[in-house]
């Protein structure tokens, strides 16, 4: 069975500053990751996703995330925070074999002025 | 831009009675799924719906539920007689390709408030 598992809450930091919000992953066979982002009251919104080749993708409103196999991890990346990405950001991992997405606890990303 | 669309966007009923919840997905999108989230916390998979029939469901997914695509545009899911806990926001999604390799896209939620 396919699992995620965000180990933060909450990440704080601010507005400027790189911003990491973290993910892990199990599956059976190989991974297709995803991240997802949700503002309040509002539905889930698709901000990137790794399926194969390269292990870094670059997604929406200048996100990346990070694939390593070795790990189990993808985390999510950003260079520069605003306090706009503030947000709710979830993990979400698909075993090749099925159809379901699976999500992690979601983490809450708070940027500061 | 297409988007998926939800009706209502809030409904408040009391225990026991039934509920239905709509869809309308992206028109050309063959995948549709149901999740709920219960108060902003973790988005729990309830099923998936392919070629008119559920490809797969979660232990959620009891006989208190159901899908059904009553024509070529909506996908509804109904709760046969609602507990208190099913109170959560439900949202539906939809993919494109066959291949699991798509993103869902999903719509805005439905908040459900069972008294």
């Amino acid at each position: 069975a396919q699992s995620v598992a965000q180990p933060e809450d909450q990440v704080n930091v601010a507005e400027g500053n790189p911003l990491t919000v973290k993910c892990t992953y199990s599956v059976s066979g190989n991974p297709y990751l995803f991240w997802y982002v949700q503002y309040p009251n509002r539905g889930l919104q698709f901000l990137l996703k790794y399926i194969t080749g390269d292990n870094l993708v670059k997604g929406s409103y200048g996100f990346e995330a990070e694939f390593n196999k070795s790990q189990t991890s993808f985390h999510l990346k950003k260079p520069s925070a605003l306090v706009s990405d503030s947000a709710l950001y979830f993990c979400a991992v698909r075993d090749r074999g099925f159809q379901k997405l699976v999500f992690g606890t979601g983490t809450r990303l708070l940027v500061s002025p | 831009e297409p988007e998926v669309t939800q009706t209502p966007s809030h409904q408040v009923t009391q225990m026991g009675q039934e509920v239905i919840l709509r869809c309308v997905p992206i028109s050309n999108h063959l995948y549709f799924y149901w999740y709920r989230q219960i108060l902003g916390q973790k988005v729990e998979f309830l099923v998936s719906f392919y070629n008119n029939e559920i490809s797969e469901k979660s232990e959620i997914f009891d006989d208190q539920f159901s899908v059904e695509r009553p024509d070529g545009s909506n996908f509804t899911l109904k709760i046969r007689s609602t507990k208190l806990e099913d109170s959560a926001m439900y949202f539906c999604a939809s993919k494109a390709e066959t291949a699991n390799t798509g993103e869902l896209f999903f719509g805005e939620g439905s908040r459900l408030t069972v008294l």
